[in-house]
């Protein structure tokens, strides 16, 4: 199994500003996705964004962004302009584009937001 | 529905006996999974489909736990003799395609929170 990092437990930011949450993982494949999901306190699971490995260019979904770096097997996600409603567990995600669907996930990092 | 669902939502049951759990994924989907996320903690997969076909049951965690999608739709995951350990939320997934390639996006179900007592 892949084994996916969140070394963050606990963030903080205030709102407007901008905060990364950082996630790692390890794994011998070249091919693979990687996701950011959002847990609220109702503990939906909301998919932020998500990233090729084989594609450079970072993903965006307007105040989300990731820093992938891949040769660190590294993928933060920056959330911008944070706002009250982003407080959540955010999890990152790794699955394989060939070995099977499953998904494997970190810890967690449970963001609060403060006005 | 609009979307995965699961049932029941919540389920309080004595140690020693039998639950299971249900999951109705989104109308056309292939695949389905089963993750089991305990407080605190990421889901952890268990087990998935697709169609009706098990594909992986690598996470189950022992021989109590099975599931099952016999028209390849609904899927009911079975806990047998149930001991307090088991306690956890147990979240089902569906996703429209059965292939490795792409995005392959998984949709969640809003879980079925299980607690042994």
């Amino acid at each position: 199994a892949q084994t996916v990092t969140q070394s963050q437990p606990e963030m903080s930011v205030q709102e407007a500003e901008t905060v990364t949450l950082s996630c790692t993982y390890d794994t011998s494949e070249s091919d693979y996705y990687l996701f950011w999901y959002k847990q609220p306190p109702s503990r939906q699971m909301i998919l932020v964004i998500r990233q090729e490995a084989y594609k450079q260019q970072n993903a965006t979904e307007n105040r989300f962004s990731v820093n992938f770096q891949k040769a660190a097997k590294s993928f933060s996600l920056k959330i911008s302009d944070s706002q009250l409603g982003d407080a959540a567990m955010y999890f990152c995600a790794y699955r394989s584009a060939r070995t099977g669907n499953q998904f494997y996930f970190g810890t967690g990092t449970s963001l609060t937001v403060i006005p | 529905g609009a979307g995965v669902s699961q049932s029941p939502r919540y389920k309080v049951t004595k140690r020693g006996q039998d639950v299971a759990l249900r999951c109705d994924p989104i109308s056309g989907h292939v695949s389905l999974y089963w993750y089991r996320q305990a407080l605190g903690q990421g889901p952890e997969f268990l087990t998935y489909f697709n169609y009706e076909a098990q594909q992986d049951k690598s996470g189950l965690p022992n021989d109590r736990f099975s599931a099952e999608r016999p028209e390849g739709s609904i899927s009911t995951l079975t806990i047998q003799r149930t001991e307090q350990r088991d306690s956890a939320m147990y979240r089902c997934a569906s996703s429209f395609y059965s292939g490795t390639s792409g995005f392959n996006e998984q949709f969640f179900g809003p879980g079925t929170r299980l607690t042994v007592l």
